[in-house]
């Protein structure tokens, strides 16, 4: 099956810098790549994806780029606020596996003030 | 208010009691799915659905059964629960031919 790498595990920044977070995938099949949010106690929130046909997608501060040759995709975040703060995961989806998803194993962003 | 609810939210149970963790969904969503989180290992799939009566291993399926008798509801069942199933479960909906999740508020549960 697919195996999404998830880099880094942990990150700080100061608060307005930008923090990039990478994923890289193993099934060239895959065609569907989201991003989600976890805040403390709270179930993942999808915050962006990016389809294969697609090579960057932005909303806001909010940024996905999408190689699809190396097999890799990355968050990046812009003038990152405390509210950022949170654990990020990103997923893939092989195409035609409906509803499967492969997870990475997570990046804790800790925006400091 | 779209919502996935999740029952109970808090769970300690002891090896060998079955039991039921309940989801239920009011968004009409075709796509069902539980997952659960392990601190490094990210969310794994353990079984998903694409409709009513149709269900699907995902990557760690061993010691789950679920079922899907009704659109809005699919609880996760451990017949045989064992320590190693000590673990953070989420129920999560999406729309037929969508890809876009939601997530319930999640379920934490200690096998002792």
């Amino acid at each position: 099956g697919e195996n999404v790498e998830q880099h880094p595990s942990t990150l700080s920044v100061q608060e307005g810098d930008s923090a990039v977070i990478k994923c890289t995938y193993s099934d060239s099949a895959s065609n569907y790549f989201p991003w989600y949010k976890q805040e403390l106690g709270k179930g993942p929130q999808l915050i962006i994806d990016i389809r294969s046909n697609v090579g960057e997608k932005k909303d806001q501060r909010i940024a996905v780029t999408l190689n699809k040759t190396a097999k890799h995709f990355s968050l990046h975040i812009t003038e990152t606020q405390p509210e950022d703060s949170a654990v990020y995961f990103c997923a893939a989806t092989p195409e035609g596996g409906g509803n499967q998803f492969y997870f990475g194993t997570g990046t804790s962003l800790t925006v400091i003030p | 208010e779209a919502q996935v609810t999740q029952n109970p939210r808090y769970l300690i149970t002891v090896t060998g009691k079955k039991l039921t963790v309940t989801c239920s969904q009011n968004m009409n969503h075709e796509y069902m799915s539980w997952y659960r989180q392990d601190p490094g290992l990210g969310l794994r799939q353990i079984y998903y659905s694409m409709n009513v009566e149709v269900t699907d291993k995902g990557d760690v399926p061993e010691g789950y059964k679920v079922s899907r008798k009704e659109k809005r509801n699919f609880p996760l069942i451990l017949e045989s629960p064992s320590p190693n199933q000590t673990s953070l479960y989420f129920c999560a909906t999406s729309r037929g031919g969508s890809y876009e999740q939601y997530f319930g508020p999640g379920t934490r549960l200690t096998v002792t």
